[in-house]
């Protein structure tokens, strides 16, 4: 499994974009980088997810880095529903298949 | 979009008995659930893959006896702690994929499960 390093904390204010970064060098080419968060006593729901393109859908923009080492997930406008732990997941296909989580990033936002 | 239920949310039981946790895809076909476990202030841990049909992979460290896995149909997966111990209290939470070839597809969650053994 690809690892992943990601800030553990950071701190934004409502209204405010977010830029939550992740590092995951050793991906391989046909990984795909998946985005998760997780809110208080609650089971982790999805974010976003993309290959080599930048995505954008309904709740946050990924943009991969060109040589996929890295990803940033982008939540244009904070709100204080978007308080949550955020996971970056490199998944493998086939029978390696799993998702595995790491640490995340714990996102603040400041009213 | 789509639902995994898991039930019960919150269970408190005896130290030695077994509690049994369940986790159903309610509007799509599963074919393969995960279990996690998550302690305070910790991220998620894998403790098993199942697919429907099959034998679950545990994870190293996981003992397969204690937590025993049952994904008979595409809809239901099933948790069995058995023997529960204090140190077994922990958020349980079960996901779910509906695709044989999941990586362009997301993973569905259940709410979890707060198991305290007493």
């Amino acid at each position: 499994d690809a690892k992943t390093t990601q800030p553990n904390s950071m701190e934004s204010n409502e209204e405010e974009p977010v830029h939550l970064p992740c590092n995951h060098s050793t991906i391989s080419g046909t990984d795909y980088i998946h985005w998760y968060r997780q809110l208080p006593s609650q089971g982790p729901e999805y974010v976003i997810h993309g290959l080599t393109s930048n995505v954008n859908n309904r709740m946050a923009s990924l943009a991969i880095a060109e040589d996929r080492k890295s990803s940033t997930l982008i939540l244009h406008r904070a709100t204080l529903r978007d308080a949550a732990v955020y996971y970056c997941i490199p998944i493998s296909g086939g029978s390696n298949y799993k998702l595995t989580f790491g640490k995340g990033t714990l996102l603040t936002v400041n009213p | 979009g789509a639902v995994v239920s898991q039930h019960p949310s919150r269970v408190i039981c005896k130290s030695g008995t077994s509690v049994k946790i369940e986790c159903r895809s309610l509007d799509f076909q599963a074919t393969t659930m995960f279990w996690y476990r998550q302690f305070p202030k910790q991220s998620l841990m894998l403790m098993a893959t199942s697919n429907e049909g099959s034998k679950a992979t545990y994870e190293q460290g996981v003992e397969k006896d204690k937590f025993l896995i049952n994904h008979a149909s595409l809809t239901l997966s099933t948790l069995t702690v058995t023997s529960a111990h204090p140190e077994d209290s922990s958020f349980y939470i079960c996901s779910a994929i509906g695709q044989l070839i999941p990586l362009n597809t997301e993973a569905f969650f259940g709410q979890g499960t707060r198991l305290t053994v007493v």
